[in-house]
């Protein structure tokens, strides 16, 4: 009965590196949310997976932001160049999909630092 | 654009008395929906609750209730005889487009005992 995970659970690293988070829906849950929270921004939607496919990416913040999912399953948000204010937790969340839309699963977050 | 407001950064109560958590929101569709979700200091967010907007009635879970009131574009949270596990910031917000959240601000409640 796995919840949804994220990995790493921390990460530091240097402005201008690119990094990498991953996640791990919940089994069978077909919808995929990436958000943002920091303490200026609040809790912010970065882009939605239906399936494999991204309906809406209208949250990322720039074209440094990129996110894919294969196999209906893990999905992975890279940052390029990263930049001090990308610091926060990302968060990811699952749902079962429309049907169960509101009803989201949500994964511990990664703490990013970006120095 | 969907907004919500928030407007309770921190509320502190004793254990057992009754608090009531404020939401506002603003939207210019005549269908939307709104939520709760709770973030406990684990930080993993929590769902609590999902109401649509044709559906005006009270909802109880509990000592969880929720008041909602189109009138007045606000969907008020209440926990009754709270308890130190209550403790959390909670999120009220509405629901874009059938996937994506709006988050308002959040309110954190603590209970002390």
């Amino acid at each position: 009965g796995a919840g949804v995970s994220q990995s790493p659970s921390n990460k530091v690293t240097e402005k201008g590196k690119d990094v990498e988070l991953r996640c791990d829906p919940i089994s069978g849950h077909t919808a995929l949310y990436w958000y943002r929270q920091s303490l200026g921004q609040g809790l912010e939607f970065l882009i939605y997976f239906q399936g494999n496919s991204a309906p809406d990416k209208s949250g990322l913040p720039s074209d440094r932001f990129s996110a894919e999912r294969t196999g209906g399953s893990v999905s992975t948000l890279t940052i390029q160049r990263t930049q001090q204010e990308d610091s926060a937790v990302y968060l990811c969340a699952s749902s079962l999909g429309p049907e169960k839309f509101g009803e989201q699963f949500f994964g511990p977050g990664t703490r990013l630092t970006v120095l | 654009a969907q907004k919500v407001t928030q407007a309770q950064t921190e509320i502190s109560v004793v254990e057992k008395e009754d608090v009531t958590l404020d939401c506002v929101y603003e939207t210019r569709d005549t269908t939307y929906y709104l939520f709760w979700y709770k973030q406990p200091p684990s930080g993993e967010l929590v769902f609590l609750i999902r109401r649509n907007s044709f559906d005006e009635q009270n909802e109880i879970s509990g000592r969880y209730s929720w008041n909602f009131q189109k009138s007045t574009s606000s969907f008020n949270f209440t926990i009754t005889a709270s308890q130190v596990v209550d403790s959390a910031v909670y999120f009220c917000g509405v629901i874009q487009g059938a996937q994506k959240l709006v988050f308002g601000q959040g309110t954190r409640l603590t209970i002390n005992p």
